[in-house]
Order: C-alpha cells, then structure tokens, then sequence
C-alpha cells in the first residue's frame, strides 16, 4: 500500500532562518506531488506540484522553493523565513487523473 | 484567482438531518471535483468524487451532485452524525494535470 511521510511535524523557526520541510512517499511509481499551505483562517493553497523529477511548476510568487530529487521525494524550502511564511503545510501525492493523499502536515510557527 | 470558492465559512445541523455543503467554481476546464473532510492537525483527506461525465455520485451517506451549467457542485450528508463534524474542501481541477485547486472550506457542526 501507498504511504506518505512528512516531517517534521511541528517546528518554530525565528526570521531569517532557512527551512527544510520533507516529504516521501512509498509504494508508488512516478506520483504527482504537491505542497500546499493552510493559513490561519484560510483554505488550502496550492503552492508547488511536480509531475516528475526535476520537475517543479511554482503557483505563487514568494520566499519559498521547491525540489524533487527523486522520483519519490518532494523538498520545501526557503532561505530566508517571514513571519508570514507561518502555517500549516501539507504534502500530498496522486497519480494522474485521480485524488490526492496527504501528509500529516507541518505546523509551521516563524517568530 | 480563487477558482473555487465555499462561500459558507460554517455550518451547524442537528443529528440525523441532512448537511448540505455547497461549491461554485469559475474555470470552466475543471472536469473532476472532489471532496476532503480534515480534522484539526490532521491532513485532508479524500471523501468522494464525481466527474464532470456525471451530474450525481453517492456513496454511503454521502451524495455529491454537479451542475456544470451553474458552475455548482454540493455535498450531501445524511443522516449527519456527530463524527461528521470537521472542516471540508471542495477541490477540482482540469485534464488530468491534477494541479488541484481547493475551497476556503467549510466548518460542519453536528450538534446531538
């Protein structure tokens, strides 16, 4: 069976500092991967998806990147964190045409 | 661009009685929409679909319908349990590129 892992699942990071959010997925070949945050308040928006290595479409302009070094592992990072880069974000996969499961999520706080 | 919008922030019912969850969407490309339910803390995760082939698609207690003409789809409950209660999505998006586009969502209360 699929698995999806992230982590970690909760990290306070001050301003300025950089960020690594990973995210890995099991019993699957070639998935779709997608970052998206939740603000407080707010729905889920998608930020970064990837339909395959090396591959990354960007949905947002701002502080943050992403990578896909491998077929199944999916990388969110940022330099330089904003206290507006604070919330809740979540790692999700799927293959073509079907829905997407997610990660448990990173409560992210910036202070 | 908010290409799908759950314009009720909330929703309260009682046990029993039917929850009507609605989504309206604007990108006329969409062809497969979909539902999470997500509790706090927690990831989202996947209730029910409906392709844009369909205008109905049930399972279990849950029913979603599509109006493709009014841009509409809603989500049925019923009867509505207390366990139902948490935060769902509406989502969708357009040829298979799964690039999925998600609602504010809507906080549903089952009240005993």
């Amino acid at each position: 069976s699929q698995t999806i892992h992230q982590w970690p699942a909760t990290l306070v990071q001050p301003v300025g500092s950089p960020l690594s959010l990973e995210c890995t997925v099991e019993g699957t070949s070639n998935p779709n991967l997608y970052w998206y945050r939740q603000a407080a308040g707010r729905g889920l928006q998608l930020l970064f998806y990837s339909v395959g290595i090396g591959q990354i479409s960007s949905e947002v302009p701002q502080n943050l990147s992403a990578s896909r070094p491998q077929d199944r592992q999916f990388i969110l990072s940022s330099k330089k964190l904003l206290l507006s880069d604070s919330g809740f974000y979540l790692c999700a996969w799927s293959v073509r045409g079907a829905e997407a499961f997610f990660g448990q999520g990173t409560r992210l706080t910036v202070v | 661009d908010q290409q799908v919008k759950q314009n009720s922030p909330s929703l309260s019912v009682q046990e029993g009685r039917i929850s009507i969850l609605n989504c309206d969407y604007t990108n006329s490309m969409f062809d497969y929409f979909l539902w999470y339910k997500k509790y706090p803390a927690e990831g989202p995760t996947f209730l029910i679909s409906i392709s844009s082939i369909k205008d109905k698609n049930e399972d279990g207690r849950f029913t979603v319908f599509l109006n493709k003409s009014a841009k509409h789809l809603s989500l049925h409950i019923v009867p509505s349990q207390p366990g139902d209660s948490a935060v769902y999505f509406c989502a969708a998006s357009a040829g298979g590129n799964n690039d999925m586009r998600f609602g504010a969502g809507t906080r549903l209360t089952v009240k005993p």
